[in-house]
């Protein structure tokens, strides 16, 4: 079967820097995305990466090992706005995106 | 940037009744629409791929006579819930893609939340 695996919860604090892992096992890959959730509100789109490597966006890095089925998103200078679930996703062999459950980023002052 | 509103953001509704939500896309055009199901503390469920007149694709286990999809233009996607039920009540949310836009960006609409009671 086909299963994305995220941390549940992660804690950190204001200012600092926080790595959040993704693991998948898919019928094929055809790009990794994360997205930001706030509570009660939509998915919006952080990044895609589809080669390995690092993408950096701002104060977001994401990486991406395809041989290891490994990503992380790295968030650095911490701000409490970052308070929320990030979302790791894989489109797999059918262009169907296959998610995870989230992982609930809890930053403290 | 490209923006898609959802309507309505909430609703409430009696067991037995049928309830629509409808998916724009404002500043695109979107062949391909998707609805997701997200429960409380859970990731998002794709129901179903909404195609531009053509009939939507509907994941393993979603009843499509109960969730009717119709996607009659290219801005716009309806989820019809059927004699819904207290376990219908979800957040329900529609994604778009823009058909001149990278294939591999969904735009996210707000999301509407279902409570039937």
């Amino acid at each position: 079967g086909q299963n994305i695996d995220q941390p549940t919860e992660m804690t950190a604090t204001e200012g600092a820097i926080v790595q959040i892992n993704c693991t998948y096992q898919t019928s094929g890959f055809n790009g990794l995305f994360w997205y930001q959730q706030h509570a009660g509100e939509a998915p919006t789109f952080l990044s895609y990466n589809v080669l390995d490597g690092l993408e950096e966006k701002g104060r977001f890095s994401s990486f991406l090992s395809r041989s290891k089925g490994y990503s992380y998103l790295l968030l650095k200078e911490l701000q409490m706005k970052d308070s929320a679930s990030y979302l790791c996703a894989v489109r797999d062999s059918n262009y169907q995106l296959i998610w995870g459950a989230g992982t609930k980023l809890i930053i403290k002052p | 940037g490209a923006v898609v509103s959802q309507h309505p953001s909430w609703v409430i509704c009696k067991s037995g009744t049928s309830v629509k939500i409808e998916c724009r896309s404002l500043d695109f055009q979107a062949t391909t629409m998707f609805w997701y199901r997200q429960f409380p503390k859970q990731s998002l469920m794709l129901m179903a791929t909404s195609n531009e007149g053509s009939k939507a694709t509907y994941e393993q286990g979603v009843e499509k006579d109960k969730f009717l999809i119709n996607h009659a233009s290219l801005t716009l996607s309806t989820l019809t819930v059927t004699s819904a039920h207290p376990e219908d009540s979800s957040f329900y949310i529609c994604s778009a893609r823009d058909i001149q836009g990278p294939d591999y960006e969904q735009y996210f609409g707000p999301g509407t939340r279902l409570t039937v009671t």
